[in-house]
């Protein structure tokens, strides 16, 4: 079974430039993660996707980031203007939505998108 | 203070050696504790899930202590493959979000 993945592994933009990323999850997880690992910082919650729709979208770190997840199945994660501070890894992860379990769901990780601000 | 804190190591341990190191977490209403593993430049990879009887996975145990809000993992006969960096993991009642640590730096050495 075809893990996670991400596209691109790596982008080196200029500040004010934008760049999307996308995450394809593991066919048949309802469940969508994007997350962040900045320089020296540990790995951090931007958003949840339930299908096509936003779950938590709490991590956002301010409105230069727009998440999509059209159709519920692959999702983009847009910045638009780039700023340096957005440097980091951009993982994504996904999960399956198992009736009667609660919010206990184990995720599974993409190998992330290393993006450079310049 | 932050949600969940590990020690960042190194833990150097000569291989065959057993290693052992914590973590703890600041939200009592956590529910579902993991620790995961990462490769340098790689993605966090699930080692195991960590319940409140313990678990163990061959040569990994994990404990969870409820009341004092730590977890632990212990690794038996180091390999030189577990070098890793192991994030310590929590996730809250409401909601799917995980809650990293930094995360331990491990080095196994001959």
């Amino acid at each position: 079974e075809a893990g996670v993945t991400q596209f691109p592994s790596h982008s080196v933009i200029e500040k004010g430039q934008t760049v999307t990323l996308r995450c394809d999850p593991i066919s048949g997880h309802d469940n969508l993660y994007w997350y962040r690992r900045v320089m020296g910082k540990e790995i951090k919650f931007l958003l949840h996707f339930v299908k096509e729709s936003k779950q938590d979208e709490s991590g956002m770190p301010n409105n230069r980031f727009l998440a999509e997840r059209t159709g519920g199945t692959y999702s983009t994660l847009k910045v638009q203007p780039a700023e340096l501070e957005d440097s980091g890894v951009y993982f994504c992860a996904s999960s399956q939505f198992i009736s009667g379990q609660g919010a206990v769901h184990e995720q599974y990780f993409g190998p992330g998108t290393r993006l450079t601000v310049t | 203070r932050k949600e969940v804190e590990q020690d960042p190591g190194p833990f150097n341990v000569p291989e065959g050696a057993t290693v052992a190191f914590n973590c703890t977490y600041s939200n009592s209403a956590s529910q579902s504790f993991f620790w995961y593993r990462q490769d340098c430049r790689k993605e966090p990879k699930l080692l195991m899930s960590v319940y409140s009887s313990g678990n163990e996975d061959g040569r990994f145990t994990a404990q969870l202590n409820r009341a004092s809000q730590y977890i632990s993992l212990l690794i038996r006969d180091s390999k030189l493959s577990d070098s890793a960096t192991y994030l310590c993991v929590v996730n809250k009642a409401a909601g799917n979000k995980l809650t990293f640590g930094g995360g331990t730096r491990v080095l196994v050495k001959p």
